[in-house]
C-alpha cells in the first residue's frame, strides 16, 4: 500500500527561526494535504495543493507540490510560540474515495 | 459553532467492557470517517461512510462497528475493548466528490482501556 514519509520526525527549534519539513511517498498523488494538530486537538488543514508543481501560501506557510507528485514540502517562516504542534502530510489518489494517506507527523518545538 | 463534534471527550473502562462513541457534523458533508491515533500519534483510517453507506472498511477488528443513522451522524461501537484499543479516536467529514480529499476533525474521543 502507499507509505509516506515524513521528515524530521521533530524539530526544535527557537522563535523566529525559519522551518521546513517534508513528505515523501512511494507512489503517486493527486492532492497533497498539509495539517497541524495542537495538542489536545484534532488536525486542522493548512493548506491543500492539487497541481504538480503547484506552490500555494497561507500567510507564514508555504506548500509545495514535488513535481514527480511523490512528494511534498512545508516551510513555516518567522516562527512564534503558537506554531508548536504536530504537522501530518496527507496524500489522496482519486480512486480510493476520500481515503487519505497521512505522515508520521513532525514535532515541533518553539523556545521563546 | 462546533463543525465536528464528538462524545465523549474522555472514556476510561475496564477489558472486555463494549462502548460507543457518538460523531455529529453540522457542515452539510455527506462522507464522515473514523480514524485511530496511537500513542506514537500515527493516524491510521478505519472507516468512511458516504449517504450512510460504508465505502473504507480498511482491516480492522470486527469488534469496531460503525453506524451511521443519518449523513449528519455516524457513531463507533467497540465490544469487548482490550488494552490495545487504548488511543484517541478521531471523527472527521468532507464533502464527496471534488473537495472530498479536505476533511474536518473533531476533538477526539480519548480512550483508555484498564
Amino acid at each position: 500500500g502507499q507509505q509516506l514519509n515524513q521528515s524530521p520526525q521533530s524539530m526544535f527549534i527557537q522563535e523566529g527561526e525559519d522551518v521546513s519539513m517534508n513528505c515523501t511517498s512511494s507512489s503517486i498523488f493527486n492532492t497533497w494535504l498539509w495539517y497541524k494538530q495542537d495538542p489536545g486537538e484534532g488536525p486542522v488543514l493548512l493548506i491543500a495543493l492539487y497541481k504538480a508543481g503547484e506552490l500555494t501560501s497561507n500567510g507564514r506557510l508555504t506548500a509545495q507540490f514535488g513535481i514527480t507528485r511523490k512528494d511534498s514540502f512545508l516551510n513555516i517562516s518567522a516562527s512564534i510560540p503558537s506554531d508548536v504542534g504536530i504537522y501530518f502530510c496527507a496524500g489522496t489518489y482519486n480512486t480510493n474515495a476520500g481515503k487519505s494517506t497521512f505522515g508520521d507527523g513532525t514535532t515541533l518545538t518553539v523556545k521563546p | 459553532d462546533t463543525a465536528v463534534s464528538q462524545t465523549p471527550k474522555y472514556l476510561v473502562t475496564q477489558m472486555g467492557n463494549d462502548k460507543s462513541i457518538k460523531c455529529e457534523q453540522n457542515l452539510g458533508h455527506d462522507t464522515m470517517y473514523w480514524y485511530k491515533q496511537d500513542s506514537k500519534k500515527f493516524l491510521k483510517i478505519m472507516f468512511s461512510y458516504n449517504n450512510k453507506e460504508l465505502i473504507i472498511n480498511e482491516t480492522v477488528p470486527n469488534r469496531f462497528s460503525p453506524k451511521s443513522p443519518d449523513k449528519a451522524h455516524l457513531n463507533l461501537h467497540i465490544n469487548s475493548l482490550e488494552l490495545g484499543d487504548s488511543a484517541v479516536y478521531f471523527c472527521a467529514s468532507s464533502h464527496w466528490g471534488q473537495g472530498q480529499e479536505t476533511q474536518y476533525f473533531g476533538p477526539g474521543t480519548r480512550l483508555l482501556v484498564l
